[in-house]
C-alpha cells in the first residue's frame, strides 16, 4: 500500500524559509523511473506544480519559483524535503506531496504565511 | 509553459444525467515518445486530488466506468455518463508532456 504524508510548520512569517517533509511508504525512490514532488493549492484556487525529484536525483522545478525552491531526498528515511525561501503571504496554500505519476497524493498540509 | 484551459467553470447536473468537461492546451501534448500525457483529476470537497484518467483515456484501477476520457492533440474531454452524488467536486486536467507540469483552472461539478 502506497502512502505519502506531509509534515512541517503550519504558520511561517514573511521572509522566512519553509521546510516541508514528505514521508512515504510502499515504494522506493531507488527504483528506476520513480519520482516524488510537490504541488500546492491556494485557498479556493487551482493546483500549481512546484517540482519533482527522481530516483536518479534529477530535479525539475517550476521556472517561476526555481530561485526559491530546493527539493532533496533521503532514500534511507523515505523522505523528500521541500525548502522554499523568502515566504510571502501569497504563498499561503495547502502543500501536497505526490508521486510524479500523480497516482498517489498525501492529504496535504495548510501553510499560512503571516506576521 | 503550456496553458491548459477548461470549460465550463462550473456545471450543475441532475443526478443520473451526463456531464462533460472540455480541456484545451495551448500546444500539442503529443510527446516525442508518441504518448499524450493528459490526465484528469477529481478533487472532492476537503480532499486531496485523485487521479482518474491518464494518457487521455486510461482509467486508473478502481475508477468507475462512468468516467471516460477522449481527445487528441490539443483538445480533450472528460465525460461522466450518469452523474452520481459522490461525483460532486472540482475536476482538473493536467499535462505532463512537458515541464513545467500545468493544470487547468478546474471545473466545479455540482448537483442541480
Amino acid at each position: 500500500q502506497i502512502t505519502l504524508k506531509e509534515s512541517g510548520p503550519t504558520l511561517v512569517k514573511p521572509t522566512q524559509t519553509l521546510t516541508l517533509t514528505c514521508t512515504f511508504s510502499g515504494f522506493s525512490l531507488n527504483t528506476s523511473g520513480v519520482g516524488v514532488g510537490w504541488i500546492r493549492q491556494p485557498p479556493g484556487k487551482a493546483l500549481e506544480w512546484l517540482g519533482f525529484i527522481y530516483w536518479n536525483d534529477d530535479k525539475r522545478y517550476s521556472p517561476s519559483l526555481k530561485t526559491r525552491l530546493t527539493i532533496t531526498k533521503d532514500t534511507s528515511k523515505n523522505h523528500v524535503v521541500l525548502t522554499m525561501t523568502n515566504m510571502d503571504p501569497v504563498d499561503t496554500a495547502t502543500y501536497y506531496c505526490a508521486r510524479a505519476n500523480a497516482a498517489y497524493w498525501g492529504p496535504g498540509t495548510l501553510v499560512t504565511v503571516s506576521s | 509553459d503550456i496553458v491548459m484551459t477548461q470549460t465550463p467553470l462550473s456545471s450543475a447536473v441532475t443526478l443520473g444525467q451526463p456531464a462533460s468537461i472540455s480541456c484545451r492546451s495551448s500546444q500539442s501534448l503529443v510527446h516525442s515518445d508518441g504518448n499524450t500525457y493528459l490526465s484528469w483529476l477529481q478533487q472532492r470537497p476537503g480532499q486531496p486530488p485523485r487521479l482518474l484518467i491518464y494518457k487521455i483515456s486510461n482509467r486508473l484501477s478502481g475508477v468507475p466506468d462512468r468516467f471516460s476520457g477522449s481527445g487528441a492533440g490539443t483538445d480533450f474531454t472528460l465525460k461522466i455518463s450518469r452523474v452520481e452524488a459522490e461525483d460532486v467536486g472540482v475536476y482538473y486536467c493536467m499535462q505532463s508532456t512537458q515541464f513545467p507540469l500545468t493544470f487547468g483552472g478546474g471545473t466545479k461539478v455540482e448537483i442541480k
